[in-house]
């Protein structure tokens, strides 16, 4: 099985940048995806092909791509963007999809 | 508006079988796959699969292939996911989620859920 690594969680305080990262092997072949889950909400996607932005999500999330990792970035982080979040991708093949284990991001 | 409807919450005894639903409006249902994602209380999301209803073509994660089934009825603009015998390990949230293939190739569109309770 392919598995995405994503670190369980990160802090940061309101205003400040906050980078979520996702290993995978395959990520230099196949594109990074981010999803938000805020607590009892289904999620919502926030960054597709590694660095686009669905149309209604706020400019101060994006996405970046560097070999085996890809990096969601939150700019001037608001209370409101705390919830876990979850990279998505394929395996070498792209027959198989698979989510990270989630991070959950906690503004203090 | 574009949206996915599921079906309420079922709860069910092991040994028994399950089928829960997913109704697309406001697009065109049979030019848009439809995959199922289940979640655990308080652990992650596992993508099972999905399936295109124009001609029921079905790719299951292999952690999934051989445990519940996915069909989809594109008269009615539903999918479903279904199980033939229910196991404690199936109870969790599942959603259905519309892939959008080009450009975007994600989950674009999400249901509200559909919560799967098993005990005996």
């Amino acid at each position: 099985s392919y598995d995405l690594t994503q670190p369980p969680s990160v802090s940061v305080s309101p205003g400040q940048t906050a980078r979520i990262t996702c290993s995978g092997d395959a990520l230099p072949k196949q594109y990074g995806y981010w999803y938000q889950q805020k607590p009892g909400q289904a999620p919502v996607l926030v960054i597709y092909k590694d660095t686009e932005r669905p149309s209604g999500i706020p400019e101060r999330f994006s996405g970046s791509s560097s070999g085996t990792t890809v990096t969601l970035t939150i700019s001037g982080v608001q209370a409101e963007d705390e919830a876990d979040y979850y990279c998505q991708s394929a395996d070498n093949t792209g027959a198989y999809r698979v989510f990270g284990g989630g991070t959950k991001l906690t503004v203090l | 508006e574009v949206q996915l409807v599921q079906s309420g919450a079922e709860v069910k005894k092991p040994g028994e079988s399950l089928k829960i639903s997913c109704k697309g409006s406001g697009y065109s249902f049979t030019t848009y796959w439809i995959g199922w994602v289940r979640q655990v209380p308080g652990k992650g999301l596992e993508w099972m699969g999905i399936i295109y209803p124009s001609d029921s073509d079905t790719r299951y994660s292999p952690t999934f292939q051989g445990q519940v089934t996915m069909s989809a009825d594109k008269s009615i603009s539903t999918a479903y996911l279904q199980w033939s015998s229910l196991k404690a390990s199936d109870s969790a949230m599942y959603y259905c989620a519309r892939f959008d293939w080009d450009p975007v190739r994600a989950f674009d569109i999400w249901g509200q859920g559909t919560m799967v309770s098993v005990s005996s």
